[in-house]
């Protein structure tokens, strides 16, 4: 069994402040870890994916997570905020023969500040 | 490539009543999937697809039904809806049902129940 805890449903920073997003996750086999944006009114957009080749993980737009296997965490970080950073994120979990299912967290709406 | 595209956008149906969401994707991919969306809970996976010919029951699969009769289109079908079900679905594809692959998401269908 799969599990995703996202410590924070909302998140609040300045513009050009540093945005992390905290994940852990729960797996029974070596997992595969992603964080998908979702953008109001639109659907799930890829950030970035650990495949388990390399810890450090760049996504798009600037953000980055890094796999830390002893602390079974995914933090999504960015080093300076954006307005338009201003979405939904979720951390998500598969692996072993999940067959694709994905196993999301509840999500951390994140709101920029000018 | 229009990627995944789903319909309706915006639903509402009456308690009892029948409807098929629409879902296709012209990416040639063999995986889909439906998951459904509530406030809090992030994404729950409903059914899934690994091909034509092939469906499996997710998460929450009660009170959905589904089938896969071409590589392209994966409906999902409320046979009697219930206010429980008023949620924002989501259709995803990827290329095979391999853990580590990104899934592609579309649009989302906002469905109320009363």
């Amino acid at each position: 069994a799969q599990s995703v805890t996202q410590l924070g449903s909302h998140v609040s920073v300045s513009e050009g402040a540093l945005v992390l997003l905290r994940c852990n996750y729960s797996s029974s086999v070596p997992p595969y870890l992603f964080w998908y944006v979702q953008y109001p009114n639109q659907g799930l957009q890829l950030l970035l994916k650990y495949t388990s080749a390399a810890t450090l993980v760049k996504g798009i737009n600037g953000f980055e997570a890094e796999f830390k296997k002893s602390e079974t965490s995914f933090h999504l970080t960015k080093p300076s905020a954006h307005m338009s950073d201003a979405a939904e994120y979720f951390c998500a979990v598969s692996g072993g023969t999940s067959y694709g299912k994905l196993t999301f967290g509840q999500g951390t709406i994140l709101t920029v500040h000018p | 490539n229009a990627g995944v595209t789903q319909t309706p956008k915006f639903q509402v149906l009456k308690t009892g009543q029948s409807m098929t969401l629409q879902c296709a994707q012209d990416m040639n991919h063999e995986y889909m999937s439906w998951y459904r969306q509530d406030p809090g809970m992030g994404l729950r996976l409903i059914h899934y697809s690994v091909g034509a010919g092939i469906t499996d029951q997710g998460e929450v699969p009660n009170g959905y039904n589904v089938s896969r009769s071409t590589t392209e289109d994966f409906p999902l079908r409320l046979l009697s809806a219930a206010p429980s079900q008023t949620s924002v679905y989501f259709c995803a594809s990827s290329t095979s049902g391999s853990s580590y692959n990104e899934q592609f998401f579309g649009p989302g269908t906002r469905l109320t129940v009363l």
